[in-house]
């Protein structure tokens, strides 16, 4: 069983529609990472979070320390935010453990 | 500023042989940590090299080795290369070592085993 699990696997929507990919985690974590990959394999890192909330543009991230658990959501949805997003969480060892992903396709 | 380089950016090898992969972190990051990705596995932690020491070790054969260098840049050695090593291998660089550093990540260098 993967130590963090992330959900939808995978999700369509169209322009402008609200996105939001939801992170579950076992145990306390030190940080939470989100990450965007796009089709030529690059990863950008989105957000790193230990508490409470972050915006940047279009996109806002979420933590619950208590319930373990990250929202990331996308307003707005366009085309280009079509990428495989994932959540990626650092135990007290400080290694990266990663979510198997979400891919999203936006259409027009 | 540059943002991390990897090299090459594809590799083809047959299995057996040895293959090495390079690294240049962003200018001033101190930390390096390396990545294999594959369809199956996902993203997976091989290893992390702060100030030329390995820091961290991810769940990986003996066969995955590497190194950081004065400079910073860093390299990451497969020996007896196995089919399932087809991966692409990225790299990261962040400041500083520990777990409240963001990191960066390089384009990957995707290696074919045949």
């Amino acid at each position: 069983k993967n130590e963090v699990e992330q959900s939808p696997q995978n999700l369509t929507a169209q322009e402008g529609e609200f996105i939001t990919i939801n992170c579950s985690y076992s145990v306390g974590i030190s940080a939470l990472h989100w990450l965007q990959q796009h089709p030529g394999g690059g990863i950008v890192s989105l957000f790193m979070l230990s508490s409470g909330k972050k915006k940047h543009g279009r996109l806002i991230a979420t933590i619950n320390i208590q319930e373990k658990h990250s929202s990331l959501h996308i307003t707005a949805s366009h085309p280009r935010d079509s990428a495989v997003y994932i959540c990626a969480v650092r135990y007290n060892t400080d290694k990266l453990i990663f979510g198997t992903g979400t891919r999203l396709q936006v259409f027009p | 500023k540059a943002g991390v380089t990897q090299t090459p950016r594809y590799l083809i090898k047959t299995r057996g042989q040895q293959v090495t992969l390079s690294c240049s972190p962003i200018s001033g990051h101190r930390s390096v940590s390396w990545y294999q990705q594959t369809p199956g596995q996902g993203l997976q932690f091989l290893f992390e090299y702060f100030s030329e020491t390995q820091r961290n070790k991810g769940n990986f054969p003996g066969r995955f080795s590497g190194r950081q260098f004065s400079n910073s840049r860093s390299e990451m050695n497969v020996s007896t290369l196995e089919l399932g090593d087809s991966a692409l291998y990225l790299c990261a660089s962040s400041l500083d070592a520990g777990r409240y550093n963001e990191q960066f990540f390089g384009p990957g260098t995707r290696l074919t085993v045949l």
